[in-house]
């Protein structure tokens, strides 16, 4: 089963700042936290990693916690494109596979 | 920019049959999967290989399917005896190893099974 909780559903205009939740408050010290998201039917696409700081790249930032019990994504300028179902996954380094949970559904809206 | 490739993009089959679903990873990956998604549901994994072998594989993942890389650059899926609950999309990812666990998925695969 999947680690996190997130809210199922979020909305945003378009050109405004998306910052979707996650709590993964059971995560332990090797685990990072992984963002992906799906839009429509497509395959899951890579989003942002991080295991403690705060990350930031082309797509989103992520706000890690000091506790690691909880992280923001942050997509600073949301787009219409960027509406799609948002995964924050907790993934071991022991293992491969991807845990997807249900996400969070953003709808970003003109 | 290199992607994941999956064909067909849409699989129509009669109960029991066997199917192949193909798959072309990005050239260097090292590691390659195999999820799939039933309609309305969560993302789910099947399993995943690496050096020629599977690594990790799932409950769902039983004696009715098999992965296998034939020529070094597919990688194929094949449900032996479809049954009415494995319609599903089937997406395939992979690897490099190199950036912890960057997954890139391909475009998937739907499966009907009537």
């Amino acid at each position: 089963d999947a680690k996190t909780t997130q809210p199922p559903s979020m909305d945003c205009a378009e050109g405004r700042a998306a910052n979707l939740p996650c709590n993964h408050s059971t995560i332990s010290g090797n685990e990072y936290v992984y963002w992906y998201r799906q839009i429509h039917s497509q395959g899951p696409q890579y989003i942002i990693h991080g295991l403690k700081n705060n990350e930031t790249n082309e797509m989103a930032s992520l706000i890690i916690t000091e506790d690691r019990k909880s992280s923001t994504l942050i997509l600073p300028h949301a787009t219409l494109r960027d509406t799609a179902v948002y995964y924050c996954i907790v993934w071991d380094t022991g293992f491969q596979k991807l845990v997807f949970g249900t996400g969070t559904r953003l709808l970003v809206s003109p | 920019e290199p992607e994941v490739t999956q064909t067909p993009s849409h699989q129509v089959t009669q109960m029991g049959q066997e199917v192949i679903l193909r798959c072309v990873p990005i050239s260097n990956h090292l590691y390659f999967y195999w999820y799939r998604q039933i309609l309305g549901q969560k993302v789910e994994f099947l399993v995943s290989f690496y050096n020629n072998e599977i690594s990790e594989k799932s409950e769902i993942f039983d004696d009715q399917f098999s992965v296998e890389r034939p020529d070094g650059s597919n990688f194929t899926l094949k449900i032996r005896s479809t049954k009415l609950e494995d319609s599903a999309m089937y997406f395939c990812a992979s690897g490099s190893g190199l950036s912890m666990n960057e997954q890139f998925f391909g475009p998937g695969t739907r499966l009907t099974v009537l």
